[in-house]
């Protein structure tokens, strides 16, 4: 079974802070994906990448960054977290053989910030 | 644009009571259509993949088929632990594997 995991399930931030969100995948997946999921707008992606090293913005990537520097993991990072940014924060990965593939998610990483 | 509309929003059925939830869509050239299930506080989990019109698949009381437009999730003699937000996503091809989401049908079955 694909297992993605996510570092925290709540997390509670002052404005301004850097937050890092942290997202494992163990099945050598190629693609993996930040979204955040806010209610009435459905999940957004935020960023996603397809290889180490490499990413690509999604579509609101303002405010935010990632890091993919090991195959199986990938890191959102909030530069300066606002409370426009509280949301729930789902990390997912697909296998990426370039055909017809399926997303994995994680259990998701509820942010608050003060 | 991709664009992805569920319909209805949330829906209410009695244990037994079968019904349908609905995705239309409209994409350059789809690639594939996908279902999830949500409970509250948790990630999306993975129920089916429909590639082309006229497929059809199922898992214990959901069937999912797929035209040219729309998707349909049917659900046959319902119980209370289908209780659940199911989400649509429609992946076109050139898109570099993104999904486009719909934002969801609230499902609740009471006894």
């Amino acid at each position: 079974d694909v297992k993605v995991t996510q570092s925290s399930r709540y997390l509670v931030k002052r404005t301004g802070e850097k937050v890092f969100l942290e997202c494992v995948q163990d099945m050598d997946h190629e693609n993996m994906f930040w979204y955040r999921q806010d209610p009435g707008l459905g999940l957004r992606l935020i960023y996603f990448s397809y290889d180490v090293k490499m990413k690509e913005k999604g579509d609101i990537p303002e405010g935010y960054s990632v890091s993919r520097e090991k195959k199986e993991r990938f890191s959102l990072i909030l530069e300066s977290a606002s409370t426009n940014q509280t949301s729930m924060y789902l990390c997912a990965s697909s296998l990426g053989a370039g055909g017809k593939e399926t997303q994995y998610f994680g259990p998701g990483t509820r942010l608050l910030v003060l | 644009e991709d664009q992805v509309t569920q319909s209805p929003e949330a829906l209410r059925l009695q244990e037994g009571e079968s019904s349908s939830l609905n995705c239309s869509y409209t994409v350059s050239g789809l690639r594939g259509l996908f279902w999830y299930r949500q409970d509250p506080g948790k990630g999306p989990e993975f129920l089916f993949t429909l590639y082309s019109a006229g497929e059809e698949k199922e898992k214990e009381r959901l069937k999912a088929t797929l035209t040219k437009k729309e998707s349909f999730l049917h659900i046959t003699a319902p119980k209370p632990e289908d209780s659940a937000t199911y989400l649509c996503a429609v992946q076109a091809y050139g898109t570099a594997s993104k999904l486009t989401f719909g934002t969801g049908t609230r499902l609740q079955v009471t006894l």
